[in-house]
């Protein structure tokens, strides 16, 4: 158990639907990332917040948003959503992401289906 | 922008045979590296991370990886695989990307499948 917490474990909603992530970090992490893992595309980073700030943006859909909240958890807001992103979603979090020696730990993911 | 290869997509190996999965990176300045590991419907958990001194670093469950600088690689090893190290492992690279940020690059992982 990394300390990462998420919910739901699984979803399963229709195409053109929106729906909402959930993250909380570690305890002490100050950092939340948001990854994307299909069988195609593989395990692709999304977004990054610190201290509920946006710090980094990956390969994030427009239709996709997230915030991070005073008390630190995260939610991954994806909307308008299509057959393609049905993935799981994985959040990790972080202590020091200035800092190189900085390291991410998972949580369990949250499976998405769309039909 | 750093990029993270992964050579092997998918290995299989019999019980008690020695792994090697091979991690390359493209990067010019310093790096911390980092094997994670997925079992099958789980998530990742953190097999080992390089930091900086000893090349050769220990990680949980008999794992070890070694970084070689002047290749650009940090391949992993066991040297005798278990039926139960059945799992997808991914090699990351955390590097400076500005503004104060590092970046975590993920390789597309390599299959695992060791056969009883």
């Amino acid at each position: 158990d990394s300390g990462v917490t998420q919910t739901p474990k699984h979803l399963i909603t229709a195409t053109g639907q929106r729906v909402t992530l959930r993250c909380s970090p570690r305890s002490g992490d100050l950092s939340v990332y948001w990854y994307q893992q299909s069988l195609d595309q593989g395990l692709q980073f999304l977004i990054q917040y610190y201290n509920g700030e946006e710090r980094a943006k990956g390969n994030i859909l427009e239709r996709f948003s997230a915030q991070q909240f005073p008390d630190l958890h995260s939610e991954l807001n994806l909307s308008s959503l299509e057959l393609g992103d049905s993935a799981l979603y994985f959040c990790a979090s972080s202590f020091e992401p200035g800092h190189r020696t900085d390291t991410q730990y998972f949580g369990p993911g949250t499976r998405l289906t769309v039909l | 922008a750093q990029s993270v290869s992964q050579h092997n997509h998918h290995v299989i190996l019999s019980e008690a045979a020695s792994l090697e999965l091979g991690c390359n990176y493209s990067y010019g300045g310093t790096v911390n590296l980092f094997w994670y590991v997925q079992y099958p419907g789980q998530h990742l958990q953190l097999l080992l991370k390089y930091f900086s001194g000893d090349p050769l670093v220990k990680g949980i469950k008999g794992f070890e990886a070694e970084f070689i600088k002047s290749k650009f690689s940090f391949n992993l090893r066991k040297p005798s695989v278990q039926w139960s190290d059945t799992a997808e492992y991914f090699c990351a690279v955390n590097a400076y990307s500005g503004a104060g940020s590092y970046q975590l690059t993920f390789g597309k992982g390599t299959k695992l499948s060791v056969i009883p």
